[in-house]
């Protein structure tokens, strides 16, 4: 079935420093989708990309949809504690399910 | 708002007994979700349902039983528990067509089978 890759799986930075979680796809994907979940929480939705290419900024966070529609990426510019958890990527597979990627758990030291 | 709610937050269970989890949504969504979410494995799909009364399963389904008898409610049983079973147990719902909507997530059922 299909599946999305994440890396890195773990991610330690120094406050201040950027960070970027990228997501693959063997499969052509109709949308992504990507979550945080803070250490004890649970999976919150951040932003969902549509369109071949496309490109949104949230604040300090970027986020990318490639031009095949097979990879994604988020990155974090200047890193603060409050951005400590775990990162997943979801694929929408044009039907009723969702497909997470395994996470990318990040670090981030004062 | 109270969104997604899951009882209970916390069990403990010896191998071979039953239990219900219980999910409610008062968002008047048509999709709900159960994941299990097991260290390094990311969340997987147990079963789902797309509207009141319909149940499918999902990528591990082995074990569980689900029913939605009202849209509100998505309940997630385990008949005969397993210690393979202790993980972390989260319901999300959907307003429409799974795939292409944001899923809102509850806190969690943190399960231990022994």
């Amino acid at each position: 079935g299909q599946q999305v890759m994440q890396i890195p799986q773990y991610q330690h930075v120094q406050e201040g420093e950027d960070f970027t979680t990228y997501c693959n796809s063997s499969t052509t994907l109709s949308n992504i989708q990507w979550y945080k979940q803070r250490p004890g929480g649970h999976p919150v939705f951040l932003i969902q990309l549509v369109k071949s290419g496309e490109v949104k900024k949230q604040k300090r966070l970027t986020f990318q949809f490639g031009e095949a529609k097979k990879n994604s990426s988020l990155h974090i510019t200047a890193t603060q504690t409050t951005d400590v958890g775990t990162y997943f990527c979801a694929s929408g597979t044009g039907g009723f399910k969702t497909i997470f990627g395994a996470g990318t758990r990040l670090f981030v030291k004062a | 708002n109270a969104g997604v709610t899951q009882t209970p937050k916390f069990r403990v269970l010896k191998t071979g007994q039953s239990m219900t989890l219980l999910c409610a949504q008062d968002m008047n969504h048509e999709y709900m979700y159960w994941y299990r979410q097991d260290p390094g494995m990311g969340l997987r799909l147990i079963h789902y349902s797309v509207g009141e009364g319909t149940t499918a399963k999902g990528e591990v389904p082995d074990g569980y039983n689900v029913s939605r008898l009202k849209k509100q409610n998505f309940l997630l049983g385990l008949e005969s528990a397993a210690p393979s079973q202790t993980s972390v147990y989260f319901c999300a719902s959907s307003y429409s067509s799974g795939s292409n909507q944001p899923q809102h997530f509850g806190d969690g059922t943190r399960l231990s089978i022994l």
